[in-house]
C-alpha cells in the first residue's frame, strides 16, 4: 500500500527564516500531492497542492516542488512569521483515498 | 457558515458507553470521510461513503459503524467504548469520489475521551 514519510518531525526558526519540509513515498502510481496546515484546535486546512504533470508550485510564501524520479515533495515557507506555527502534513493521493504523512510541527519563533 | 460541522466537539464517557459523532457538509460534496487522529498526531482514515454508499472500510473494529442517511451527513457510532478509542476524529468531504486528485475539507474534531 501506499506509504510516505515526512521529515522532519519538528522544526524551530526564528521570524523571516526560510523553512523546509520533505516527504518521501514509494506508490509510482500517485499523481496528487497536497500539504495541509493544521492549527491548535482545528482540522486539516489544504494550504498547496501539485500534480504529477508539475515541477513546482508556488502561492505567495509557500511553494511545493516534486521530484518524481526521486519520489520526494517538499513544502518551503519563506519568510516565516509566528501565525506559520502550526502542525503541517504532506499527504499522497491514492485510490480513493489520501494517505497521510506523519506531520511536522513548526515552531516560528518572534 | 461553517463548510463542514461535526458535534460535538468535546465527548467524555466512560468504558463500555455507546456515543455518538454527527457531520455535517453544506459544500455540495458527494463523498464524505472519518479520519482518526491520535496522541502523535497520526491521520489515518477510517471510512469512506460516496452519495451515502460505504466505498473505504479500513481495518476498524465492528464496534464502529458509520451511516450515511444522505449525502450532506455522515454519522458515527460507536459501541461498547475503550480507552483506546481516545482520540481526535475528524470528519471531511471532498468533490469527486475518492482523494485521488480532489482536496479534502475537514471539521474541526470531535475529542473524545474514554476514562
Amino acid at each position: 500500500g501506499e506509504n510516505v514519510e515526512q521529515h522532519p518531525s519538528t522544526l524551530s526558526v526564528q521570524e523571516g527564516d526560510s523553512a523546509v519540509i520533505k516527504c518521501t513515498y514509494s506508490d509510482s502510481a500517485s499523481n496528487y500531492f497536497p500539504w495541509y496546515k493544521q492549527e491548535l484546535g482545528k482540522g486539516p486546512q489544504l494550504i498547496i497542492d501539485i500534480r504529477s504533470n508539475v515541477g513546482e508550485k508556488k502561492d505567495q510564501r509557500i511553494a511545493v516542488t516534486l521530484n518524481k524520479t526521486a519520489k520526494h515533495f517538499s513544502l518551503h515557507i519563506t519568510e516565516t512569521q509566528p501565525e506559520d506555527s502550526a502542525v503541517y502534513f504532506c499527504a499522497l493521493g491514492g485510490f480513493q483515498k489520501l494517505v497521510f504523512g506523519t506531520g511536522t510541527r513548526l515552531l516560528v519563533s518572534p | 457558515d461553517t463548510a463542514v460541522s461535526q458535534t460535538p466537539k468535546y465527548l467524555v464517557t466512560q468504558m463500555g458507553n455507546d456515543k455518538s459523532i454527527k457531520c455535517e457538509q453544506n459544500l455540495g460534496h458527494d463523498t464524505m470521510y472519518w479520519y482518526k487522529q491520535d496522541s502523535k498526531k497520526f491521520l489515518k482514515i477510517m471510512f469512506s461513503y460516496n452519495n451515502k454508499e460505504l466505498i473505504i472500510n479500513e481495518t476498524v473494529p465492528n464496534r464502529f459503524s458509520p451511516k450515511s442517511p444522505d449525502k450532506a451527513h455522515l454519522n458515527l457510532h460507536i459501541n461498547s467504548l475503550e480507552l483506546g478509542d481516545s482520540a481526535v476524529y475528524f470528519c471531511a468531504s471532498s468533490q469527486v469520489p475518492g482523494t485521488y486528485n480532489s482536496p479534502l475539507h475537514f471539521g474541526n474534531g470531535t475529542r473524545l475521551t474514554v476514562t
